[in-house]
């Protein structure tokens, strides 16, 4: 059965700091690693698609890397404004495309 | 563009009413919708998978007579918790694969926070 572990639960990091979420992922086939941000009482908003180990992928503070086990989400100097739950999700070779999500990494970081 | 509009944003309902909620993919075509349940605090669960013009896929433990799901368009698939209760408070979201396949991402609406009274 495909599944998707993140770790740490939660993370309260100091504006400035820099750190890593982790993604575990054990899914047949994977056609895509997907990484969101979800703010409270809305819908994942897209970050970043990663396809195949040693792919990386950045946008402003973020870096997404992939391996054939884990995916990291590197924060460089996080601002308060990071702040949210990330998201990381799989989606394998099973019927539909279906995407199956990890528990989360709630952030939060403070000035 | 692939926008997905959820409606409504929130809704209260009393014990043992329904419940419809639609979402609507407004400038692309979504043959399939996901739907998920979140609560509080944690992660988005699959409940099912909907495909336009077929019945819907349910992952195990979802009761398929309470949530009816139905997609009878290209632009449209709705959900209906039926005989609703308390514990079917929570987050729904809807979610549609991009047009072009997986590598395009998936595309959420903005959640459905339904409240049993």
């Amino acid at each position: 059965e495909d599944q998707v572990t993140q770790s740490p639960e939660a993370l309260r990091l100091q504006e400035g700091e820099s750190s890593s979420l982790n993604c575990s992922y054990t899914v047949s086939g994977l056609r895509g690693l997907f990484w969101y941000r979800q703010d409270p009482g809305k819908g994942p908003e897209f970050l970043f698609t990663l396809y195949s180990a040693g792919e990386e992928k950045e946008k402003e503070r973020l870096k997404a890397t992939l391996t054939k086990k884990e995916s990291f989400l590197h924060i460089t100097a996080p601002k308060p404004e990071d702040s949210a739950t990330y998201l990381c999700g799989g989606c394998g070779s099973g019927g539909y495309n279906k995407l199956i999500f990890g528990a989360g990494t709630r952030l939060a970081v403070h000035p | 563009g692939a926008v997905v509009s959820q409606h409504p944003s929130w809704v209260i309902c009393k014990s043992g009413t329904s419940v419809k909620i639609e979402c609507r993919s407004l400038d692309f075509q979504a043959t399939t919708m996901f739907w998920y349940r979140q609560f509080p605090k944690q992660s988005l669960m699959l409940m099912a998978t909907s495909n336009e013009g077929s019945k819907a896929t349910y992952e195990q433990g979802v009761e398929k007579d309470k949530f009816l799901i139905n997609h009878a368009s290209l632009t449209l698939s709705t959900l209906t918790v039926t005989s609703a209760h308390p514990e079917d408070s929570s987050f729904y979201i809807c979610s549609a694969p991009r047009t072009g396949g997986v590598g395009y991402g998936y595309t959420f609406g903005s959640g459905t926070r339904l409240t049993v009274v």
